[in-house]
């Protein structure tokens, strides 16, 4: 099985800060990762996928990046609305699937 | 629109059966693996396993395997996550996902908050 180490698991910012969060296979997934963001509450919603691709509707501060093994969530500019918990997940086994541990981005 | 819209809460008794379901709209719901994702209280997701409707194959998390039973009725498009004996560690939110041609998971139910207490 493909192991997702998620990092930091979780961090303060201030709004208008860069934020990069981290994900690490314990294997080669070829760009097979995708990003979710996750509010209380409520079902995770996706932001990237392929590693560096942006969902339809997600705004341009979200980028991601990485290959083999190491990947990065960042966030340009942290806005109000994306304080939230972010998971990553590897799809390079489909249709088996791990998710990351997950990183909650608080308010400093 | 895709849709996944899941059964409402469940409250059980430890040992009880219970069954919760998934009903896909909006895509040709054989042809897309479907499956569920734990979220125990304030932890992180957790693949528990999918299946393809058209064929009824089946794959599970190996912490899973045994543990719980994923079916589906193409007839209905929904498809269910069943357990035959509940434990008080099953209480989470259970959330049914569609994967995507590309294999990433692209839809996501509203989630089944299923609690398992004495």
């Amino acid at each position: 099985d493909i192991q997702m180490t998620q990092s930091p698991s979780s961090l303060s910012a201030s709004v208008g800060d860069r934020v990069t969060i981290t994900c690490r296979a314990s294997q080669h997934i070829s760009n097979s990762l995708a990003w979710y963001q996750q509010k209380p509450g409520k079902a995770p919603k996706l932001l990237l996928y392929g590693a560096s691709r942006l969902e339809s509707g997600v705004p341009s501060r979200f980028s991601g990046g990485g290959s083999g093994t190491d990947y990065t969530l960042t966030i340009s500019s942290l806005q109000p609305e994306d304080f939230a918990t972010y998971f990553c997940h590897q799809y390079y086994t489909t249709p088996l699937l791990t998710f990351g541990g997950g990183t909650k981005v608080e308010i400093k | 629109e895709v849709q996944l819209v899941q059964s409402g809460a469940e409250v059980k008794k430890p040992e009880k059966s219970l069954k919760i379901s998934c009903k896909g709209s909006g895509y040709s719901f054989s042809s897309h693996w479907i499956g569920w994702v734990r979220q125990m209280p304030g932890k992180g997701l957790e693949w528990m396993g999918f299946i393809y409707p058209d064929d009824s194959e089946t794959r599970y998390s190996p912490s899973f395997q045994g543990h719980v039973t994923i079916s589906a009725d193409r007839s209905i498009n929904t498809v269910y996550l069943q357990w035959s004996s509940l434990k008080a560690s099953d209480t989470a939110m259970y959330y049914c996902v569609r994967q995507n041609a590309g294999g990433w998971i692209d839809t996501w139910g509203q989630g089944t908050l299923v609690t398992v207490s004495s």
